[in-house]
């Protein structure tokens, strides 16, 4: 079966420290997709990144970086120097190709970034 | 500006009454889905939808329906709603499922 886990269910740093958050997903399939989405206290789901099977590059975005590894079956997320704005829920999802056209939600860490 | 509406925003209804959340989306989007999020279980897709008249069942399908009778509406039906059934709703939309998803603002539902 298809499954997410987020195993830190909450961080809290102070403002300028690096966090990363990770992810390990499960599946038995050569495609799928990875996403990363951000839930500010304010509710509204928010695109992050998307990462495909075939494509191991890591990826930086600003302060933010993702560390895809295959072997591990990771797809761990890197705040650098966060900031306030940063406190968020953050949720690791996986899409796999096949025909059942669903997509699996980790459980989500909620960061908090103290000033 | 491209959007998912989601309505209503809230709302507070008793057990065994039927109620539905609209959902449009303005983008063309082929794949549409529902999801509900609970404190601890993140956000678990209940129905989604390839395309017109073609839905199916995501992991927590039971006491919902679905229909999509047009590209850009895919409502939520609860025909007998439950207490279990608390929580925080989100439409969502892509071109397909491997593209990045487009949200609704939310639907809070407390069945009483």
């Amino acid at each position: 079966a298809q499954k997410v886990t987020q195993a830190q269910t909450e961080i809290s740093v102070v403002e300028k420290e690096d966090v990363t958050l990770d992810c390990v997903y499960e599946t038995r399939d050569t495609t799928y997709y990875l996403f990363w989405y951000k839930q500010p206290p304010s509710g509204e789901l928010v695109f992050l990144i998307r990462r495909n099977s075939f494509d191991e590059q890591n990826e930086i975005s600003g302060r933010y970086s993702w560390n895809f590894q295959k072997s591990t079956s990771s797809f761990n997320f890197t705040i650098t120097a966060s900031q306030v704005v940063d406190s968020a829920v953050y949720f690791c999802v996986t899409y796999r190709m096949d025909s059942s056209y669903k997509l699996i939600f980790g459980s989500g860490t909620r960061l908090l970034v103290r000033p | 500006e491209a959007q998912v509406t989601q309505n209503p925003r809230y709302l507070i209804t008793v057990t065994g009454k039927k109620l539905t959340v609209t959902c449009s989306q303005n983008m063309n989007h082929e794949y549409m889905s529902w999801y509900r999020q609970d404190p601890g279980l993140g956000l678990r897709q209940i129905y989604y939808s390839m395309n017109v008249e073609v839905t199916d069942k995501g992991d927590v399908p039971e006491g919902y329906k679905v229909s999509r009778k047009e590209k850009r509406n895919f409502p939520l039906i609860l025909e007998s709603p439950s207490p279990n059934q608390t929580s925080l709703y989100f439409c969502a939309s892509s071109p397909t499922p491997g593209q990045p998803q487009h949200f609704g603002d939310g639907t809070r539902l407390s069945i009483l």
